[in-house]
């Protein structure tokens, strides 16, 4: 079965700084998507950026890029010039490209606090 | 286009109870999971459904079960409540299960069992 670890449950960082939220995966399937949640206060969970695991060249999005390292099995997330709004809690996830399934697998998450 | 609602979004029972949480994907999606949101567990998939029919199942007892109409609103259903089944209830859809289309999570019915 599949498994995803984020180490580190709380991160603050400052207004306009950059700060990388970590996530390892465990999995013997060679194709599959990561992605990275944002949940919020209000609880929505949003979509903020994926990565098929088949594609070599890091997503981005914005103030958002990830570095994915297969062989490592690590998909950290950058957030440059971080705003109040990027305060939330944030979720790794992984899903699996065989099968069909549209099953999420997430990590246990991140708080992310953004200090003025 | 609006998004993923689910109804009710709060909602209290007692042990012993029963309760049905549904969800309406957004238009045109057809595929429709679930899951449960806890403190101590963290975010854990309970099931999947596709064009009716249930694709996926998550290691939950028995009580938890869904169905999906044919207008792919989907509806969980919780049967002898217990205290450790409170919980957010996420519901997300896509269009499709090709694997290349996104989930959209509605903003969960929030439970609680005393």
């Amino acid at each position: 079965a599949q498994t995803v670890t984020q180490s580190q449950p709380e991160m603050s960082v400052q207004e306009a700084e950059t700060v990388t939220l970590s996530c390892t995966y465990d999995t013997s399937e060679s194709d599959y998507y990561l992605f990275w949640y944002k949940q919020p206060p209000s609880r929505q969970m949003i979509l903020v950026i994926r990565q098929e695991a088949y594609k070599q060249q890091n997503a981005t999005e914005n103030r958002f890029s990830v570095n994915f390292q297969k062989a490592a099995k690590s998909f950290s997330l950058k957030i440059s010039d971080s705003q109040l709004g990027d305060a939330a809690m944030y979720f790794c996830a992984y899903r699996s490209a065989e099968g069909g399934s549209e099953k999420l697998v997430f990590g246990k998450g991140t708080k992310l606090t953004v200090n003025p | 286009k609006a998004g993923v609602t689910q109804t009710p979004r709060y909602l209290i029972k007692t042990r012993g109870q029963q309760v049905t949480l549904s969800c309406s994907p957004i238009s045109g999606h057809r595929s429709v999971s679930w899951y449960q949101q806890t403190p101590g567990q963290g975010l854990q998939f309970l099931f999947e459904y596709f064009s009716e029919t249930q694709r996926n199942k998550g290691n939950f007892p028995g009580r938890f079960s869904g169905r999906q109409f044919s207008n792919s609103r989907s509806e969980m259903n919780v049967s002898t409540l217990e205290l450790g089944d409170s919980a957010l209830y996420l519901c997300a859809s896509s269009f499709s299960t090709s694997g290349q289309e996104t989930q959209y999570f509605g903003p969960g019915t929030r439970l609680l069992v005393l």
